[in-house]
């Protein structure tokens, strides 16, 4: 159980375009999901807290008009990379908060890789 | 502010032998400890978590992890390591009870050799 898809895996588009990315979890319900940004060799840096019902909550420093982030059902997030340039190329990846007794645990996507040309 | 040190970027262990991953953390109540592991181009999977109880905890993949309070450290260790357990892995905190906001640490770059 706790599995959480990502789709596309990959994309590549031409500068100035749109790209939207999907998370979705397939067998549990999230009320919370949340996106990271991947850069080569580094760990997984946090953009935004995706909630179900309401606006997201962006890190520090994260344009929430170039990413935008909806998150419309309790087991499906978008981000939604806005006239991307190609500094947005990166990996990005979700995650879904899957709450039990004792706490909650995320659970990651397989990641989309985005490059932008 | 809470923090997770990895102090080792890569390490490099023969196959067959024992491995001992380190992490140590800085929160100021009890943690919400866990260790994910990423293969290449891949997301992040659970290997273990520590939420309370008792402090040596078994996860997947023949992996297990030792919460030390006194050390601030929570510990991955495998016995006898897989060709298939080279990976990035990394390690977590969060708040208790809530993985709403997880530290993760920079990670350590496992190479096995045959």
């Amino acid at each position: 159980g706790a599995v959480v898809s990502q789709h596309p895996s990959r994309v590549i588009c031409k500068s100035g375009t749109s790209v939207k990315i999907e998370c979705r979890s397939l067998d549990f319900q999230a009320t919370t999901m949340f996106w990271y940004r991947q850069f080569p060799k580094q760990s997984l840096m946090l953009m935004a807290t995706s909630n179900e019902g309401s606006k997201a909550t962006y890190e520090q420093g994260v344009e929430k008009d170039k990413f935008l982030i909806n998150h419309a059902s309790l087991t499906l997030s978008t981000l939604t990379v806005t006239s991307a340039h190609p500094e947005d190329s990166s990996f990005y990846i979700c995650s879904a908060a899957r709450q039990a007794s004792g706490g909650d645990t995320q659970y990651f996507g397989p990641g989309t890789r985005l490059t932008v040309l | 502010a809470q923090s997770v040190t990895q102090p080792d970027i890569h390490i490099t262990v023969s196959e067959g032998a024992s491995l001992e991953l380190r992490c140590n953390y800085s929160y100021g109540a009890t943690p919400y400890l866990f260790w994910y592991v990423q293969s290449p181009g891949q997301g992040l999977q659970l290997l273990l978590k520590y939420f309370s109880g008792d402090t040596l905890v078994q996860g997947i993949k023949g992996f297990e992890a030792e919460f030390k309070r006194s050390q601030s450290s929570f510990n991955l260790r495998k016995p006898s390591v897989h060709w298939s357990d080279a990976a990035e892995y990394f390690c977590a905190v969060g708040a208790l009870g809530s993985a709403r906001q997880l530290t993760f640490g920079s990670g350590t770059q496992l190479t096995v050799l045959p």
